[in-house]
């Protein structure tokens, strides 16, 4: 069973505040991972999909880096904006027989007040 | 483009009842996903599907469990008998690329087993 641990699991903040979450998955193996937002009561919806080492991407206020060599993965928010509410998942896809698969974590829940 | 369509978006049933949910994927979209979410979890995968053959069901509880994807197009879930610890939101999931685009999601249905 492969572990992806997502950290924190609930956070805070204030509109306006900038705020990071980390997705830490198995160093070895590696194939992908997938960030997605995930907003009450609508579908997960898909942020970045990273496959190399080093990659940055941004998406408007939201950008994420990836290390596959010490297996972890941050996701930012600059400027958090009440929309931004959601609960951010991060996904491992390893090699092999599984290629595909999405392993998930728990997920970390952000809450932005006006 | 039309999303992944999920019906019903809730269900409440007793224990030992049986239920269904259907999915209807993007259309040109090979592959269709089950996941299972538990309340504090991340979502797990239950089943693949390429086309209308099952690529990886090792995580589906077959007892109970059943899939099928008729005609390569829409995939139903079912459940029979349902027990307490199958309350979940149970996402449907298509891709036409996921290396690149990642996956789409539906909305979910909400099960509730009491």
């Amino acid at each position: 069973i492969l572990n992806v641990e997502q950290s924190p699991q609930s956070l805070h903040v204030q509109e306006g505040d900038s705020t990071n979450f980390t997705c830490s998955f198995p160093s070895s193996n590696f194939y992908a991972l997938h960030w997605y937002r995930w907003e009450t009561a609508k579908s997960p919806e898909a942020l970045f999909v990273m496959t190399l080492n080093g990659d940055e991407k941004k998406k408007g206020r939201i950008s994420a880096t990836l290390n596959t060599k010490e297996g972890y993965s941050y996701l930012y928010i600059k400027g958090s904006q009440p929309e931004d509410s959601a609960t951010y998942l991060c996904a491992f896809i390893g090699r092999g027989s599984t290629l595909g698969r999405l392993y998930f974590g728990r997920g970390t829940q952000l809450t932005v007040w006006p | 483009e039309a999303g992944v369509a999920q019906s019903p978006r809730y269900k409440i049933i007793e224990k030992r009842q049986s239920v269904a949910f259907w999915c209807n994927p993007i259309s040109g979209h090979a592959t269709l996903y089950w996941y299972q979410q538990i309340l504090g979890q991340g979502p797990k995968l239950l089943i693949q599907f390429q086309n209308n053959g099952v690529v990886d069901d090792s995580q589906l509880p077959k007892d109970r469990f059943s899939a099928e994807r008729l005609k390569g197009v829409d995939s139903t879930l079912k459940i029979q008998p349902a027990k307490l610890e199958d309350s979940a939101v149970y996402l449907c999931a298509s891709s036409l690329g996921w290396r690149v685009y990642g996956y789409t999601f539906g909305s979910g249905t909400r099960l509730t087993v009491v």
